[in-house]
Formats: structure tokens, C-alpha cells, sequence
């Protein structure tokens, strides 16, 4: 079975420049979570969604971060404009049972912000 | 949960011996804890979970053990070998609904 699958694996932009992370979740699952994963901060939740809405957003860091989720099947983490501190990874993961029950996280979009 | 720092905690083990990775955490409401394993350049893969209801669980040559009283979370891997090498951490959820991270443990393995 596929699992939880995000592009682009790399990216390395320049600062100021908008930068879109993709994520589809597992066929069946009805919760998807973005996380920031940092050395100095660990993993970090931005935003989760249950049935496509989002339910809490308290974790992303500005304005200048927005998600949406158009889609059972398909995600967006948008960072615009881009800031060398954005750098990290991002992982999407996706939950059948929301926030109570185990997360089966994507590969990860490794950012690289100049 | 546990403190921000640069540096994760380390544990390095002989191949073949027990490993004993702990976590601390600090809601007492959190009713529902995970332990993931991250291996370099990959995702957090779920090892075994268990809810406040119970103070241990077991899987395949994992255990996992609760300490509500003081509030703390063990992980047990039997035999280890050096696949197990990778960063563990535990998470935690309660009330809130969301699913929060420790800062990782890295396990390395010697042969």
C-alpha cells in the first residue's frame, strides 16, 4: 500500500521566494497533520485538518505560512515569502482515527532557504 | 514535554543487549502516548502506543511502560541489533487533541 507521499523531496530556494509543499494522504484516512522538523526545536505540529478543515492552527509560526487541504486525497503547506529560518524538515502525516491514534508520516520535504 | 537543546541524549548499547530509552512528560491530562522511531533522512515510524489506562504494553521485542505517577515513559527493546539504530521519541496527547513530541533519544548500536 502507498503510504503518506510528499514533494518535492528537496527544495532550496532564495530568500523571499514562495515555496509550496504538496502531501497525499493515505486512501481511507480523515486527519492530516503538517509538522517542522528542526535540530533546535525538534518536531514541531503547524496545522492539522479532520475531513479537510482545519482544526487547529495555533502552530504555524506567521502569517506568511498558510495550508490548505482542497481535497481528501491532497495537501498544501505554503511558505511565501521565504525566510532562511523557514529552513527544515516538513512532514505530512495522515491519522484514520484523528488526533487519538497512531500517525503514519510521509518521507519528508527537506527546505533549504538562501 | 521535554526541554528544547541543540543536542539529543544518546544512548549507545552492545549489539544483542536490552535498551532502555525514557521520557518524561509533563501533562497530567495527556491520556494516549506513542513511541516513533526516526531513522536518518526518513519519516517517524510508529513502534508501539498505549494509553493512560494501562501502565505497560508489549509488542515484538518492544515494551513499552507508564509511570503516571511521575510521569514518565519507558521503552524497552529486547535483543538489540543494529537496525534499532535510529532517533526514538515519544509523544504524547491529551485534552488538547494534539499529538506533541519529545526532543529524541538517538540509540546507537555496536556490533
Amino acid at each position: 500500500d502507498a503510504g503518506v507521499i510528499q514533494s518535492p523531496r528537496h527544495e532550496v530556494t532564495e530568500m523571499g521566494q514562495e515555496v509550496t509543499l504538496r502531501c497525499k494522504p493515505i486512501s481511507g484516512h480523515n486527519s492530516l497533520f503538517w509538522y517542522r522538523q528542526t535540530m533546535m526545536r525538534g518536531l514541531e505540529l503547524l496545522i492539522y485538518f479532520n475531513n479537510n478543515v482545519p482544526i487547529d492552527d495555533s502552530g504555524m509560526p506567521e502569517d506568511r505560512f498558510s495550508a490548505k487541504m482542497p481535497n481528501a486525497s491532497f495537501s498544501t503547506l505554503k511558505i511565501q515569502p521565504s525566510e532562511p529560518r523557514d529552513s527544515a524538515v516538513y512532514f505530512c502525516a495522515s491519522s484514520a482515527r484523528g488526533t487519538g491514534g497512531e500517525l503514519f508520516f510521509g518521507e519528508g520535504s527537506r527546505l533549504t532557504v538562501l | 514535554g521535554e526541554s528544547v537543546g541543540l543536542h539529543l541524549p544518546t544512548l549507545s548499547v552492545q549489539e544483542g543487549d536490552n535498551s532502555i530509552i525514557n521520557c518524561a512528560y509533563s501533562n497530567s491530562a495527556s491520556d494516549y502516548f506513542i513511541w516513533y522511531k526516526q531513522e536518518s533522512g526518513k519519516g517517524p515510524q510508529f513502534i508501539i502506543d498505549i494509553r493512560s489506562n494501562m501502565d505497560k504494553r508489549q509488542g515484538q521485542r518492544v515494551t513499552v511502560l507508564l509511570n503516571k505517577t511521575v510521569k514518565h515513559l519507558s521503552l524497552q527493546i529486547a535483543a538489540t541489533q543494529p537496525g534499532d539504530s535510529a532517533v526514538y521519541f515519544c509523544a504524547e496527547s491529551g485534552n488538547t487533541g494534539k499529538l506533541i513530541f519529545g526532543q529524541g533519544t538517538t540509540l546507537q548500536v555496536k556490533p
